[in-house]
């Protein structure tokens, strides 16, 4: 059973870049089945997709946050990672690492880690 | 438009009946995925494709759609189902996934 898990600093600047990896375990990152994905959620707000990574590399970014936005995967540490930059108090949220199944849904979902955007 | 509307806030009676409904225009192309999230808990997968329960998910969720809108269906909800649920598709241009706004579940 795939579980993901993620990790990173709960606190950032404003202006600076927030960094935080998914850990994939039971499963192999590069297994094909899975586009891997980022998911934020704004304190007492909705769902809001980032972006998603083939393990090949290929990545698809919501239109929004692209000129921001970096994801990127490491399969040797079966990993995949999250950058986004110029980050303000708006970028304050949950988030959450998912896994986007061939039956276009997102089956499997970190806990979520708490990011806040403050001097 | 590459929106997905729900309805805020729904209340049902204990055992009884209640449809979560999500409109907008890439439902009539591509199927809508429904997700729980209760509080300070990541969301759960509880519909997908035309559908489909995963694994552990009670037999009282069913999903639907006709036209523009997706539903779920709880039939004879319980306490437990008391939560936010949010639907997923695509957007109109079918690249990439969008998020309803979430419908927030009262159980009477």
């Amino acid at each position: 059973q795939v579980q993901l898990q993620e990790s990173g600093p709960g606190l950032v600047k404003p202006s600076q870049t927030l960094s935080l990896t998914c850990t994939v375990s039971g499963g192999s990152i590069s297994s094909g089945d899975y586009y891997w994905s980022w998911i934020r959620q704004p304190p007492g707000k909705g769902l809001e997709w980032i972006g998603y990574i083939y393990y090949s590399g290929s990545t698809y970014y919501n239109p929004s946050l692209k000129s921001r936005v970096t994801i990127s995967v490491d399969t040797s540490k079966n990993q995949f990672s999250l950058k986004l930059s110029s980050v303000t108090a708006a970028d304050t949220a949950v988030y959450y690492c998912a896994s986007l199944a061939a039956v276009d849904a997102f089956d499997i979902w970190g806990q979520g880690t708490m990011v806040t955007v403050s001097s | 438009s590459s929106e997905l509307t729900q309805d805020p806030a729904v209340s049902v009676a204990l055992g009884q009946t209640v449809r979560i409904t999500c409109q907008g225009d890439s439902l009539r192309s591509y199927y809508a995925s429904w997700y729980q999230q209760k509080p300070g808990q990541a969301p759960v997968l509880v519909i997908y494709g035309k559908n489909n329960r995963p694994s552990g998910i009670p037999d009282r969720f069913s999903g639907s759609s006709s036209g523009n809108t997706a539903s779920l269906t709880i039939t004879g909800a319980q306490a437990e189902d008391e939560a936010d649920y949010y639907c997923n598709s695509r957007d109109s241009s079918g690249n990439h996934p969008l998020f309803g706004g979430g419908t927030k579940l009262t159980v009477l």
